[in-house]
């Protein structure tokens, strides 16, 4: 199994410019989550999802938005990005929302705005 | 709302020393507790969990004990090596929310 992909890896854009950072996975979990790391603040929820079709916001979301169209992807688009986007993120996948299922996250993609 | 604490590095140590990160969490019910790892360049990885009050987690010779009476989930290794250095995250789960991460501690182990 692939477990959670995302791509690209790295990414460079300049203010001002959309783009949209792919995550999948082939576990058939049902919910999935984005986060961002940044120095010394740990990670950070950006989006979650409990299920194809249903989205909820996490405690950084203003300039990220998020679908899930299917159970297997969950794709973080950025409308207008900013230099304060730049970060690592971090596509995340969990069986279940028991309090005992492990998480499972995917390598992460490197994003500069310049 | 649920939190984690952990204790800030970098921590620095000499290959084979004793290795604690301390945790402290808050979190309404009973939370389940998780530490996760991430190497230089990757994502993170479960290193051990525990579910319940007075579980030990353990895994490549780490462990943590869920004390619930002081809301502590401390990370220990015996005797770390070079391949040990990693940053690692403590994290809580409790009911119908996503996991809450700690900010992450750097460990680096010298030869």
């Amino acid at each position: 199994n692939a477990g959670v992909t995302q791509t690209p890896k790295f990414q460079v854009l300049k203010t001002g410019q959309s783009m949209t950072l792919q995550c999948a996975q082939d576990m058939n979990h049902e919910y999935m989550s984005w986060y961002r790391q940044d120095p010394g603040m740990g990670l950070r929820l950006i989006h979650y999802s409990v299920g194809a079709g249903i989205t909820d916001q996490g405690e950084v979301p203003n300039g990220y938005n998020v679908s899930r169209s299917t159970t297997e992807d969950f794709p973080l688009r950025l409308l207008s990005a900013a230099p304060s986007q730049t970060s690592v993120y971090f596509c995340a996948s969990r069986g279940g929302w028991g309090i005992t299922d492990t998480q499972y996250f995917g390598p992460g993609t490197r994003l500069t705005v310049l | 709302g649920n939190s984690v604490t952990q204790m800030e590095g970098p921590v620095t140590l000499s290959e084979e020393a004793f290795l604690t990160i301390n945790c402290t969490y808050t979190a309404t019910g009973y939370p389940s507790l998780f530490w996760y790892v991430q190497y230089p360049g990757e994502g993170l990885q479960l290193l051990l969990k525990a579910t319940k009050a007075d579980d030990k987690g353990s895994n490549k010779g780490f462990e943590a004990t869920y004390r619930k009476e002081t809301t502590s989930f401390h990370l220990e290794k015996g005797s770390v090596q070079v391949s040990d250095s990693a940053v690692y995250f403590c994290a809580l789960s409790s009911g119908n929310t996503p996991l809450v991460f700690g900010k992450g501690t750097r460990l680096s182990v010298i030869a």
